[in-house]
């Protein structure tokens, strides 16, 4: 079974800082994808960011950014410029072939003036 | 924008009444899950599909049930609601990993609260 572990249950940064959140997985499959999912409040929740286990290079949309560690399974991520918009839960998610999404508990984060 | 919809938004009933939420995507998706949310908190799922006359249950223990007689619908239905099962519900669904594109859709969620 895979699991996924966000350690951060809450975290806050200033407006225009950068914040990561953290996020580790464990697997013994070797092709899998990993997402940073957002969920604004009472809002839909949307897609931030994917990455594939066999690409070695870092996914990167725009001011959102990764850290995959595919040996120390971990999967992190980086908020630069932070917003206020950017306030939401976020969470990390592995997907695989035979199983289904699976996500870690959340991170809330909080943008503050 | 993602094409997959969930309908009722929100929805108060008594206890003891049956419910089904629906959730429709045109995307041509295998896959559909639904997911169990309290607020803020985190997701459990509690059913998915791989296709269609597919379906399984997830790792939180529910007492809904799931069909799938069409790719694109998944709806779920709870035979006899009680205030336990007072939460959001979300649908989602994607395309199996050997795609290129994988992401998973999720729709807005059904709020349900039972009186």
């Amino acid at each position: 079974a895979q699991t996924v572990t966000q350690s951060q249950p809450e975290m806050s940064v200033q407006e225009a800082e950068t914040v990561t959140l953290s996020c580790t997985y464990d697997t013994s499959e070797n092709n899998y994808y990993l997402f940073w999912y957002k969920q604004p409040p009472s809002r839909q929740m949307i897609l931030v960011i994917r990455q594939e286990a066999y690409k070695q290079q870092n996914a990167t949309e725009n001011r959102f950014s990764v850290n995959f560690q595919k040996a120390a399974k971990s999967f992190s991520l980086k908020i630069s410029d932070s917003q206020l918009g950017d306030t939401a839960m976020y969470f990390c998610a592995f997907l695989t072939s035979g199983y289904a999404l699976n996500f870690g508990k959340g991170t809330s984060l909080l943008v503050t003036p | 924008e993602a094409d997959i919809y969930q309908t009722p938004r929100y929805l108060v009933i008594g206890t003891g009444k049956k419910i089904t939420l629906e959730c429709s995507q045109t995307m041509g998706h295998d896959k559909m899950y639904w997911y169990q949310q309290d607020p803020g908190m985190e997701l459990h799922l509690i059913h998915y599909s791989y296709g269609v006359n597919s379906t399984e249950k997830g790792d939180l223990s529910s007492e809904s049930t799931v069909s799938r007689i069409r790719t694109e619908h998944f709806p779920l239905t709870l035979e006899s609601a009680r205030p336990s099962h007072t939460s959001q519900y979300l649908c989602a669904s994607s395309e199996s990993p050997a795609s290129d594109y994988t992401e998973a859709f999720f729709g807005q969620g059904t709020r349900l609260t039972v009186v």
